[in-house]
């Protein structure tokens, strides 16, 4: 198994600039999940998906948006690219809810706007 | 609110010795807590994860407990290795969340 795979790795945009971040898991988990990760700063999460066609807010969504049209995969679109949202993305996936079962994370997408 | 702390935010320790690293939360009322270690451009991977019914759970040189009614938890590392420097995150899930809650972490560095 691949695990959580995550393109790509590294990406600068321009401010205004839209884009989408890929992450493909192979492990049939139900749940997938993005974060973002600010430097000194925990983990915060932008959207969760539960299954195929559901998805949902987290603590940040806004500038983000999301689909979940198969179990295995779950792009985050960042529409309007702004410096705030210069971060480092991780997608992540469980079988099961939040951390009933362990959350396996992808290597991440280190995003910078200027 | 829900809040989970990790202190201190870095941490040097000679290589053999044992050390804990601590994660405190602000609401006792939990359904897990799982320890994380991160490198350096990395992503997360999961170290240990305790059910609030458990006290404590082992992964080879690892010792992870939980102290629900002080709202602590405890990573134990024996024997520290030079390998073992990493960033380490504490997350909590919180009973009513469908979210983890992270810490900052603690990025531990092992002096050779």
């Amino acid at each position: 198994n691949a695990g959580v795979t995550q393109t790509p790795k590294f990406r600068i945009l321009k401010i205004g600039q839209s884009m989408t971040l890929q992450c493909t898991q192979d492990m049939n988990h139900n749940y997938m999940y993005w974060y973002r990760q600010d430097p000194g700063m925990g983990l915060k999460l932008i959207y969760y998906s539960v299954g195929a066609g559901i998805t949902d807010k987290g603590e940040v969504p806004n500038g983000y948006n999301v689909s979940r049209s198969t179990t295995e995969d779950f792009p985050l679109r960042l529409e309007l690219a702004a410096p705030s949202q210069t971060s480092v993305y991780f997608c992540a996936s469980s079988y099961g809810q939040g951390a009933v079962d362990e959350q396996y994370f992808g290597p991440g997408t280190r995003l910078t706007v200027t | 609110k829900q809040e989970v702390t990790q202190i201190p935010a870095a941490l040097s320790v000679p290589e053999g010795e044992n050390l804990v690293l601590n994660c405190s939360f602000t609401d006792s009322a939990i359904y897990n807590l799982q320890w994380f270690r991160q490198d350096p451009g990395k992503g997360l991977t999961s170290l240990l994860l305790i059910q609030s019914s458990q006290r404590e759970q082992t992964s080879g040189r690892l010792n992870a407990s939980l102290d629900k009614s002080s709202g602590r938890s405890t990573l134990y590392i024996a024997a520290s290795q030079p390998g073992d420097s990493a960033t380490y995150l504490c997350a909590v899930l919180f009973w009513g969340n469908e979210k983890l809650t992270f810490g900052t972490g603690t990025r531990l560095t092992i002096i050779p």
